[in-house]
């Protein structure tokens, strides 16, 4: 079973920043938080990933908890081509192989 | 970033049939895996495809149902058997690639059981 919780939905205006949050209370301590997305009908994307710091990418920031128990992803100026869904998914480093998927969060741009 | 092509990109089948998927990488990758997304659903990992040797099935998944080569560093194949309307779905291959570990992902097979 996937170990992180996101919201089914939700919707942010063009322009405007996207904050995707994600609760992963039972995070161990050498686990990190991935995030991918799925844009309709394509293979999952890479956006970033975190353990404990905050990060950023070209495509987004990843803002940890201080006790790592939930995160969120914040994509600075959302654009209608944004619209997918994203999956927050927590994983050791080196355990690639069972990243488990979770329903995730669709995401939707409106102009 | 490993730049993944997935055979055929869709396909639409009689029920009893079977179907080969073949998954091409441009780069020598050491973990390959295979997911199925149902519709509408996320993804789950059938299996990993493991060079030279068996592939390594997830629980639910068996090979006789669908079978897996690997038989170099670059190339996959993963077959659906004695296909069912059930077994509609997109079907992925991804490989894990860099220093993080990141999963890069093929553009799916969509495939429909009449």
């Amino acid at each position: 079973d996937a170990k992180t919780t996101q919201p089914t939905s939700m919707d942010c205006a063009e322009g405007r920043a996207a904050n995707l949050p994600c609760n992963h209370s039972t995070i161990s301590g050498n686990e990190y938080v991935y995030w991918y997305r799925q844009i309709h009908s394509q293979g999952p994307q890479y956006i970033i990933h975190g353990l404990k710091n905050n990060e950023t990418n070209e495509m987004a920031s990843l803002i940890i908890t201080e006790d790592r128990k939930s995160s969120t992803l914040i994509l600075p100026h959302a654009t209608l081509r944004d619209t997918a869904v994203y999956y927050c998914i927590v994983n050791i480093q080196g355990g690639s192989e069972k990243l488990v998927f979770g329903k995730g969060t669709k995401l939707t741009v409106n102009p | 970033s490993a730049v993944i092509s997935q055979k055929p990109s869709r396909d639409i089948c009689q029920r009893g049939t079977s179907l080969t998927i073949q998954c091409q990488v441009d780069s020598q990758v050491t973990m390959m895996f295979w997911y199925r997304q149902q519709p509408g659903q996320s993804l789950t990992l059938i299996a990993t495809a493991n060079q030279g040797s068996e592939a390594t099935y997830e629980s639910g998944f068996v090979i006789d149902k669908f079978p897996i080569s690997r038989p170099n560093l670059t190339f996959s194949t993963l077959t659906v058997s004695n296909m069912s309307p059930e077994d509609s779905s997109i079907y992925l291959c991804s490989v894990v690639q860099g220093p993080f570990e990141k999963l890069f992902f093929g553009s799916g097979t969509q495939l429909s059981v009449l």
